[in-house]
């Protein structure tokens, strides 16, 4: 029962550096989201998609793509990492909207730290 | 805008007595309410939620919330606090007419002293 499996644990990358942060689902799931935690802050939402194909903005998705192409998977791209984006990111995954009373199902997330 | 307040950013309660966390909420609309619990290098677990019905809800674990609209609040108890449940807390909102978005407050890290 993996439920929410996030990969990797922990990455460190230079300013300016690409990756991609991995977030797969095994509970047919139509809405996943990425947030990410910084101290004091509580979770932001970055990006989310109410289905395969079907993405849009979070709370903060500057300098961050998602795509959607299953069900499964939703990955979080960085595209050039910078200082501020050392945050950890955290995928969920639930049956309905947010906005609904379906809970969210968090994976253990992912630390990332960039120099 | 949608907002969530945890007023506390840490308490410290001895093992054994009870345990209050506080939000609050700013929304427009019936909202609905959650507390997750995060140990130390762990995601969230969903302790309880509320959505409608019953204002005093139960949780796993022993917790328990109350919403109360006047106050727009939904406070996080638990009457005989364990070292197991030093943790963060995070309250979170969400509601249908602001979409597919759920807002969480900044959390509130719980410490048990033995």
């Amino acid at each position: 029962n993996a439920g929410v499996t996030q990969t990797p644990k922990f990455q460190v990358l230079k300013t300016g550096q690409s990756m991609t942060l991995q977030c797969a689902q095994d509970m047919n799931h139509e809405y996943m989201s990425w947030y990410r935690q910084d101290p004091g802050m509580g979770l932001r939402l970055i990006h989310y998609s109410v289905g395969a194909g079907i993405t849009d903005q979070g709370e903060v998705p500057n300098g961050y793509n998602v795509s959607r192409s299953t069900t499964e998977d939703f990955p979080l791209r960085l595209l050039s990492a910078a200082p501020s984006q050392t945050s950890v990111y955290f995928c969920a995954s639930s049956t309905g909207t947010f906005g609904s009373n379906q809970p969210q199902h968090f994976g253990d997330g992912t630390r990332l730290s960039i120099l | 805008a949608q907002s969530v307040t945890q007023p506390d950013i840490h308490i410290t309660v001895s093992e054994g007595a009870s345990l209050e966390l506080r939000c609050n909420y700013s929304y427009g609309a019936t909202p609905y309410l959650f507390w997750y619990v995060q140990s130390p290098g762990q995601g969230l677990q969903l302790l309880l939620k509320y959505f409608s019905g019953d204002t005093l809800v139960q949780g796993i674990k022993g917790f328990e919330a109350e919403f109360k609209r006047s106050q727009s609040s939904f406070n996080l108890r638990k009457p005989s606090v364990h070292w197991s449940d030093a943790a963060e807390y995070f309250c979170a909102v969400g509601a249908r007419e602001y979409g597919n978005k759920l807002v969480f407050g900044a959390g509130t890290i719980l410490r048990v002293k033995s």
